[in-house]
Order: structure tokens, then C-alpha cells, then sequence
């Protein structure tokens, strides 16, 4: 596709369960970043990829989040244990890296609900 | 800490200009973003300013002081689209693209 595609766009989910949120990425864009949305406020970092590996993971909240990008394309996000203050929404974006233009292209996010 | 600063909401009419702030205070700073986001949807990029002074898209003009630690968005020829939340978002660093963002402000655009 022409755009940063995110699934599921909606996932509602119990406390206690896991989750998995995909990434697909512009093709050729090297750099890949995953924001957190809450109501009313602006995207919050949690961690970035260059290539397939984390460049800066500095915004995961705890170690039941998690992030792959095992071939360097799409990622996948990971939270154990959902806890109802991880409701948001999950930003994906991507850019073609190392290249300080400012932009990244975010897709529509994966809304998720604890329950 | 970082902290970027922006006033919650703006209104206006069509037609008319409006302009948003953003201070920030960020441990470090290669230059200064801005985005659109409507109710629902993604964020989309609207400017950079990687130098001082001001950057002209359209519609849309972006200023930077990075002296005063300050930059704003200016709109001008306002339209009912453009009702939505804007963001500027610090790049921290050299050979990234991690953004920073601040809290938004939310502009709403009366006929």
C-alpha cells in the first residue's frame, strides 16, 4: 500500500490479557517509530527502529511492552498482562531515517480498550 | 524535563488568521515540527524549520527562534477544514526523526 497500514484498527481486550499490534511501513522506509495517544493529549514516544534494530526504546513504559522488527519491515508491538491505563490509541509511523526532515508518516493507529 | 507548551484551544472565523504558539524545553534540539490531526485520524505533516526565521507552505507559515526557544504556526485564509489539532513536535537530535510532541491545541474554525 501507499501508506503506513496499522491492524487491528480497533482491539478490545480484558485486563490481564496479551496483545499484539502490527506495523506495516511505507515501503523503503528504513525508520520506524511507535507512539501512544491518549484522549486530548499529543502522541507520546515509546521506541524506534532503524533497521531491525531498536535505536532508542527510552519511551517504553515497563517491560510488559515490547516491539519487534525482525526483517526490518513490519513491527509488531507487544504488551503482556493489559492493565486498563494502557487504553489509547497506538500510532504507528515510519520515515526513510537519518535524514532530520521532520516528517513522519503516521498511520491511523490501533485503538486499544481494556476492559 | 521536557516540556512543550501550546494553549489548549484557539477559535476563529473563516476567513481570518490565526496563530498558535509552542514554547519548549527539551534536552536537545535539532529543529522544530508541526502537525495536523483531525478527530479520528492520523497526524499529517504540515513543517519544518531547521533554521530560525520562517517557512512559508501556502496557507500555512512556520516561525522559529531558537534563541527564545519559541516557534508558531500561522494560518491564514481560514476554512472550516481546517478545524483540528495541531501539534509541534521538537526533533531532539541528529540522524533521527523521533519526534517529541507537545500537547496540541485545538482550533476551531466558526462560519
Amino acid at each position: 500500500g501507499a501508506g503506513v497500514s496499522q491492524t487491528p484498527s480497533n482491539k478490545v481486550t480484558e485486563k490481564g490479557k496479551y496483545v499484539e499490534l502490527r506495523c506495516d511501513p511505507i515501503s523503503g522506509h528504513t525508520a520506524l517509530y511507535w507512539y501512544r495517544q491518549s484522549l486530548g493529549q499529543g502522541p507520546e514516544f515509546l521506541i524506534y527502529f532503524q533497521g531491525t534494530g531498536a535505536a532508542d526504546d527510552s519511551g517504553l513504559p515497563n517491560d510488559r511492552f515490547f516491539a519487534v522488527r525482525p526483517e526490518g519491515s513490519v513491527s509488531t508491538l507487544k504488551i503482556q498482562r493489559t492493565e486498563r491505563g494502557d487504553s489509547a490509541v497506538y500510532l504507528c509511523a515510519s520515515s526513510r531515517g537519518l535524514e532530520n526532515t521532520g516528517e513522519l508518516f503516521f498511520g491511523e493507529g490501533s485503538r486499544l480498550t481494556v476492559l | 524535563g521536557q516540556s512543550l507548551e501550546q494553549p489548549s484551544e484557539v477559535t476563529a472565523v473563516e476567513g481570518a488568521i490565526v496563530q498558535i504558539n509552542c514554547t519548549y524545553q527539551t534536552s536537545g534540539f535539532y529543529g522544530l515540527s508541526w502537525y495536523q490531526q483531525h478527530d479520528g485520524g492520523a497526524p499529517t505533516f504540515l513543517s519544518y524549520n531547521g533554521l530560525d526565521g520562517l517557512e512559508e507552505t501556502g496557507r500555512f507559515s512556520s516561525f522559529l527562534s531558537r534563541s527564545d526557544s519559541y516557534g508558531y504556526l500561522l494560518l491564514q485564509e481560514l476554512q472550516m477544514k481546517d478545524s483540528a489539532s495541531y501539534f509541534c513536535a521538537v526533533l531532539e537530535g541528529y540522524n533521527t526523526d523521533k519526534l517529541i510532541f507537545g500537547t496540541g491545541t485545538r482550533l476551531q474554525v466558526f462560519p
